[in-house]
């Protein structure tokens, strides 16, 4: 069965610094995703990108965060400048066409330190 | 936007029992409802979707119900087995853009054998 993979599965990184998490989104799939979830809490909507470019974001996607997909294949997060509550689980997720459920990925867990 | 409210946020049922989880959305517009379980430290899976047309649907020991009225809709798990158990996730979505899911705050179900 198809997978979305996301690498590294843990991330360690000073305040301050960039990371960039990877997803490799299922290959027929179009609608590409990013997700965060706080320990214990929900699932949260970061970015949807479909098409080259981002889609819809949310208010957690501030100019701190940019999505890029660079070549055929992955699908990458940055964040600029690392706060300490960008702390979390990242999810990559990606949809064969607008209306389909979203096939997760394993996460990348972040921590800020 | 969308509000998802999910309950109860725990869930404890002995083996064989029934559990249900209950949500409900504020967006009339809402017209797909997909149900996410997520084991401890995994990626969220879905388990069941159903979109606004259908008022009821069923995959084994899984249900779930649609009020489109009432704006709610429900999880039911017969049967329940020590490996159902999990945090469940209910979203909503207006499909036809395939942007944002409204996920739930999610609820703890704890199978006792």
């Amino acid at each position: 069965e198809p997978e979305v993979t996301q690498t590294p599965s843990h991330q360690v990184t000073q305040m301050g610094q960039e990371v960039i998490l990877r997803c490799v989104p299922i290959s027929n799939h179009l609608y590409f995703y990013w997700y965060r979830q706080i320990l214990g809490q929900k699932v949260e909507f970061l970015v949807s990108f479909y098409n080259n470019e981002i889609s819809e974001k949310s208010e957690i996607f501030d100019d701190q965060f940019s999505v890029e997909r660079p070549d055929g294949s992955n699908f990458t997060l940055k964040i600029r400048s690392t706060k300490l509550e960008d702390s979390a689980m990242y999810f990559c997720a990606s949809s064969e066409y607008a209306g389909r459920f979203r096939v997760f990925g394993s996460g990348t867990r972040l921590t800020v330190v | 936007g969308e509000n998802v409210e999910q309950h109860p946020s725990t869930l404890s049922v002995q083996e064989g029992d029934s559990a249900v989880i209950k949500c409900t959305y504020s967006d009339s517009a809402s017209n797909y409802f997909p149900w996410y379980k997520q084991e401890l430290g995994k990626r969220p899976q879905l388990i069941i979707d159903i979109r606004s047309n259908v008022g009821e649907k069923k995959d084994q020991r899984i249900a779930v119900t649609l009020n489109k009225t009432a704006k709610h809709f429900s999880l039911h798990i017969t049967e329940t087995q020590p490996e159902d158990s999990a945090v469940y996730f209910c979203a909503a979505a207006f499909s036809n853009t395939g942007n944002q899911f409204y996920f739930g705050t999610g609820t703890s179900l704890t199978v006792i054998p």
